[in-house]
Parts: C-alpha cells; structure tokens; sequence
C-alpha cells in the first residue's frame, strides 16, 4: 500500500541552527499539508499546498519557517533558525485533489512524522 | 466555517468495557468526518470515515461511528475495550470551500484502558 514517506524520523538540533524535514506524498496526491504538533496537544497547521502553490500558510511562522513544493511532488520544510519552542513532531500528509471523480473522500494519509529536539 | 468539539480530553475504561468518545462538528459546508487514531511517537491512522453514505460507519479494529445530522454529532464507539486501544484519538472534519479543501482537527481524546 502505497504511504506518505517523510524523513528524518528523529533530529537533535542546538538553537539557533537549521533544520529541515522531507515528505514525498502518495503518487497523484495533490494537496500535501505540513502539521506541528507538540507533545499532548492536536496537530497544527503549518502550511498546505495544492499542486506548487500554496493555498494557506497563515499559521506559518514566517520569519523563521518556509517551506517549498517546486515541483507538485515532494515537499521540504526548513526552520532557521531552531528555537526551543520548535520541539516537537511535524507532521506530513497528504490527499487527492479536491473532485477527484469517484475516488475523493477528503481522507489524509500522514506519514510516520519527524521528531524534532532543540536543544 | 467549521469547527470541531471533542467533549473530553481524557476517557478512561476497564478492559473488555464499552468505549465512547464524544464529537461534535458545526460546518457551513458539506463535511466529510473523519476518527483518526495516534500511538505515541506514531503518525495518525485512519480509523473511520463519513462521506454522505451509510450514516453508521464501521472502522477497523471493533470501532464503529454514527453520523446524527440533527445532533452534530459523530460520536465513536467500541463494544469491548483491548489493552491495545489505549492511544489519542482525534475527530476531523473536512469540507471543500473556496477551491481546496479546508480540514479542522478537534483538540483530541486521550484514552486510557485499565487491565
């Protein structure tokens, strides 16, 4: 079955250096989101793209945050530079195109996440 | 607009007990509901989930769900609680708006199951 892959699973960075965290979606996956959720709380969202083009980014802390989808595909999330506050797990998922014919249900499909420690 | 209320943040059950977990959803839209379940250090699995179909909805692993229009309501249940149910577990409403697809998480239920 096909999965959401994202890597790495852990990192342990020092404040005040950068990180960045890596998502492939399911193949034909449009809508790609980028989550953080901190330990005991619901996911937030960070950004969310349709295709290349992001569709909502308003949670994003944009002086330190950014994230890309330069081709529709994958998708890179950078954070530069770390604060404690950063710690946590983010979250990729992904979901067809909205209207896809017969098959969109609305469903995410998260990968496993990755773990960030600052330190 | 949407939003998510999940009524308890904490449940805690005897094993082989009943489970409910309580959802309830405003949206101005046509929404589809989702129960996603969180193992620690896991990502989220998808439980169940409503699409304008059959209003009661059978997931894996025992849980099942009913969707009451007039309650708002999409509350989650068990018949007999496993050790292996322990988790968080999280009510999700999506709605398609304004060309792309709007998702509200509610705030999570973390469920506890005694042996």
């Amino acid at each position: 079955e096909a999965e959401v892959a994202q890597s790495p699973r852990y990192k342990i960075t020092e404040k005040s250096q950068a990180v960045a965290f890596w998502c492939d979606p399911i193949s034909g996956h449009a809508t790609l989101y980028w989550y953080r959720q901190i330990l005991g709380q619901g996911p937030e969202l960070l950004v969310q793209f349709q295709d290349e083009s992001v569709v909502d980014d308003s949670q994003l802390p944009k002086d330190r945050f950014s994230a890309e989808r330069l081709k529709g595909v994958d998708s890179t999330l950078k954070i530069q530079p770390a604060e404690l506050g950063d710690s946590a797990m983010y979250l990729c998922a992904s979901s067809l195109r909205p209207g896809t014919s017969g098959q969109f249900t609305g469903e995410l499909f998260f990968g496993e996440g990755s773990r960030l420690t600052v330190l | 607009a949407q939003s998510v209320t999940q009524l308890d943040s904490h449940v805690s059950v005897s094993e082989g007990t009943p489970v409910l977990l309580r959802c309830n959803y405003s949206s101005s839209y046509s929404p589809s509901l989702f129960w996603y379940v969180q193992h620690p250090n896991k990502g989220l699995q998808l439980l169940l989930k409503y699409t304008s179909a059959a209003t009661l909805v059978k997931g894996i692993n025992g849980f099942e769900a009913e969707f009451k229009k007039s309650e708002t309501s999409f509350h989650l249940t068990k018949p007999s609680a496993h050790m292996s149910d322990a988790a968080e577990y999280f009510c999700v409403v999506t709605a398609y708006s304004g060309g792309y697809q709007k998702v509200t998480f509610g705030i999570g239920t973390k469920l506890q199951v005694i042996p």
